[in-house]
């Protein structure tokens, strides 16, 4: 099956400073994701970005799907962005969605 | 508009009791799973289905079991409850296979 990797895997930055959090997948894929689990475990959607770029406010997405990466870029960071970024794709067949093992990002006051 | 509803979200149990974890979602999604969430990891996928009285397993689906009655409800049930089974459990759910996921809060499980 499709495989996930993240990259960092943990990442600590001081506040206000600016991150790339990088996400490759094994196989083709025609959807991906990436979601914010905050400190309380609650999992966010940030984007649904299957190719191309998409922006919501400090954060941007970049998928090149012919590459098989995804990056997600964090600019200007609070402690609230604190926790870990998951990004997931469905596998082959399409039924099953991969996570990855996540980047957990400490952002320090 | 609630989303993806999880209950309980907290839930302690002895090893070989059962259990039913519930899920619904009341968006009119034809698409919901169920995962789970080990420390340190990402989420695996348990059960899954595409609709109305359709499930299929996912990567860990020993020891759970799933239904689905109808388009709003997917309950996880245990029905031996092992100490292996202690994580946390997450209900998605999506228009279809292809489309974002939407994820509940989460139900923090502990078999002693």
């Amino acid at each position: 099956g499709i495989q996930v990797e993240q990259s960092p895997p943990d990442l600590i930055l001081q506040e206000g400073a600016n991150s790339t959090l990088r996400c490759n997948f094994s196989d083709s894929v025609n959807n991906l994701q990436w979601f914010h689990q905050n400190p309380w475990g609650q999992l966010i959607n940030l984007f649904y970005i299957p190719s191309g770029t998409k922006q919501n406010g400090r954060l941007s997405a970049t998928t090149v799907a012919t590459e098989r990466y995804s990056l997600l870029y964090i600019s200007s960071s609070q402690t609230t962005d604190s926790g870990v970024y998951f990004c997931a794709v469905p596998n082959t067949g399409g039924f099953k969605t991969i996570f990855g093992a996540g980047t957990r990002l400490f952002v320090k006051a | 508009n609630a989303g993806v509803t999880q209950t309980p979200k907290f839930q302690v149990l002895k090893t070989g009791q059962s259990m039913t974890l519930q899920c619904a979602q009341d968006m009119n999604h034809e698409y919901m799973s169920w995962y789970r969430q080990d420390p340190g990891m990402g989420l695996r996928l348990i059960h899954y289905s595409v609709g109305a009285g359709i499930t299929d397993q996912g990567e860990v689906p020993n020891g759970y079991n799933v239904s689905r009655s109808t388009t709003e409800d997917f309950p996880l049930r245990l029905l031996s409850a092992a100490p292996s089974q202690t994580s946390v459990y997450f209900c998605a759910s999506s228009t279809d296979r292809y489309q974002p996921q939407h994820f509940g809060d989460g139900t923090r499980l502990s078999i002693l």
